[in-house]
């Protein structure tokens, strides 16, 4: 059974710390990976789609990468808007739907 | 041009009431998604359409009927609902519904049901 699992569920990080998001999956044939930004009581926001092992995008402030069991989102000098919920999704060659994490919500103080 | 518009933006209905939820896009997609989203809770797959059939239908209780008049254009159909079903309900769209095509999710529908 397809799997998606992210960390840390909570993160605070002061203006400018960076860090990164993991997304860990188990999926039989990775069709694609992707992260999406939602921001409280709005619809996810498209960032990133992932397709093999290596791949790496990059926007403003967001890198990710992708490996053959893991994805990390790098946030490089983050601002306060950059605070949201950022998730996870994988589609596998065997499932009809994409799998989100619960996601990891990421505060950033001034 | 990424944009999935959706109508009403918030919505209250009692138990007895019947409404609708719609949903557009012009970005010539031709899979297209409701889901349900509790808060704090990841997105949760209700219906896809793809090229205007119904093809995933995720158990979702009979009183939830979808929609789809054209390509375009996605409604979603509430009737006698409960109040567990307050939550965010979201439309996407994606090119196509059997690949890895990216979904593109519009704003919201916020529904409270009392």
């Amino acid at each position: 059974e397809d799997q998606v699992t992210q960390s840390p569920e909570a993160l605070r990080l002061q203006e400018g710390e960076s860090s990164s998001l993991n997304c860990s999956y188990t999926v039989s044939g990775l069709r694609g990976l992707f992260w999406y930004r939602q921001d409280p009581g709005k619809g996810p926001e498209f960032l990133f789609t992932l397709y093999s092992a290596g791949e790496e995008k990059e926007k403003e402030r967001l890198k990710a990468t992708l490996t053959k069991k893991e994805s990390f989102l790098h946030i490089t000098a983050p601002k306060p808007e950059d605070s949201a919920t950022y998730l996870c999704a994988v589609r596998g060659s065997s499932a009809s739907k994409i799998i989100f994490g619960s996601g990891t919500r990421l505060s950033i103080r001034p | 041009d990424t944009e999935v518009t959706q109508t009403p933006k918030h919505l209250v209905m009692g138990m007895t009431n019947k409404k609708s939820l719609k949903c557009e896009q012009h970005m010539g997609h031709r899979a297209m998604y409701w889901y349900k989203q509790k808060a704090k809770k990841p997105p949760e797959l209700m219906f896809v359409y793809s090229y205007e059939k119904l093809s995933i239908n995720e158990s979702v209780p009979s009183r939830f009927s979808p929609e789809c008049p054209n390509s375009s254009l996605l409604n979603l159909h509430l009737h006698a609902l409960q109040p567990e079903d307050s939550a965010l309900y979201l439309c996407a769209s994606s090119q196509a519904g059997g690949g890895a095509e990216t979904q593109y999710f519009g704003p919201g529908t916020r529904l409270l049901v009392l």
